[in-house]
């Protein structure tokens, strides 16, 4: 697998519930992100990773949103309680150096539905 | 708030025409401007970058032009294709790694 991986595509959640986001990214990649993409907007910076330390988290909207990397590789956003206004496509990315040059790498997200 | 400003929010244009997309920001430390192209489905995917020390950058038939005392950027597509139909976004960055993305274009190249 050259990219990266997200799963599931697709989560519908019933409002209250919990749901884990997985992310595989590209291997030897130091950075991973995650960004919150709502219908017809732009992403929007959730949190960023370099290696296992979250070093910025600044982007989660409640403390319902959390992130973990394991290992320096695979990461899961955490979103507990989920409300409506989570609804939206979750994109991880991750760049192999640190840097504003560094390339993101995009997977093709989970979308999230909370009825 | 968006820190970058895109327009048009949609565009149609005939094939072998120029598509021109506008982005404008506020915050003078932005230092790095990638575009990104996204298709259905997937999620964005580099497609060009510039630093405001340059002012315009061609790759193929994508060229960025940058006015740093207008702090205006924009993305020419010469050329479009049907291929080339898709949303784009403009983006910006002060540091390492937090990009501020437009709210996006979708351009329709038509046949």
């Amino acid at each position: 697998g050259a990219g990266v991986s997200q799963s599931p595509r697709y989560k519908v959640a019933k409002r209250g519930q919990d749901v884990a986001l997985r992310c595989d990214p590209i291997s030897g990649h130091v950075s991973l992100f995650w960004y919150q993409q709502a219908l017809g907007q732009g992403p929007e910076f959730l949190t960023y990773f370099q290696n296992e330390a979250q070093l910025d988290k600044s982007g989660l909207p409640s403390d319902r949103f959390s992130a973990e990397r394991t290992g320096g590789s695979v990461s899961t956003l955490t979103i507990q309680r989920t409300q409506r206004e989570d609804s939206a496509v979750y994109l991880c990315a991750s760049s192999p150096w640190t840097g504003e040059s560094s390339p993101l790498h995009f997977g093709n997200g989970t979308r999230l539905t909370v009825t | 708030q968006q820190q970058v400003k895109q327009s048009p929010q949609s565009l149609i244009v005939q094939k072998g025409g120029i598509s021109i997309i506008n982005c404008a920001y506020e915050n003078t430390a932005f230092d790095y401007f990638p575009w990104y192209q996204q298709f259905p489905g997937k999620g964005p995917a580099l497609l060009i970058a510039i630093r405001p020390d340059v002012s315009e950058k061609k790759e193929g038939r994508f060229t960025i032009s940058f006015n740093k005392s207008a702090k205006q950027f924009s993305l020419h597509i010469m050329d479009s294709q049907p291929g080339d139909s898709a949303t784009y976004f403009c983006a910006a960055t002060s540091n390492d790694y937090k990009l501020s993305f437009g709210a996006g274009t979708t351009v329709t190249v038509r046949a």
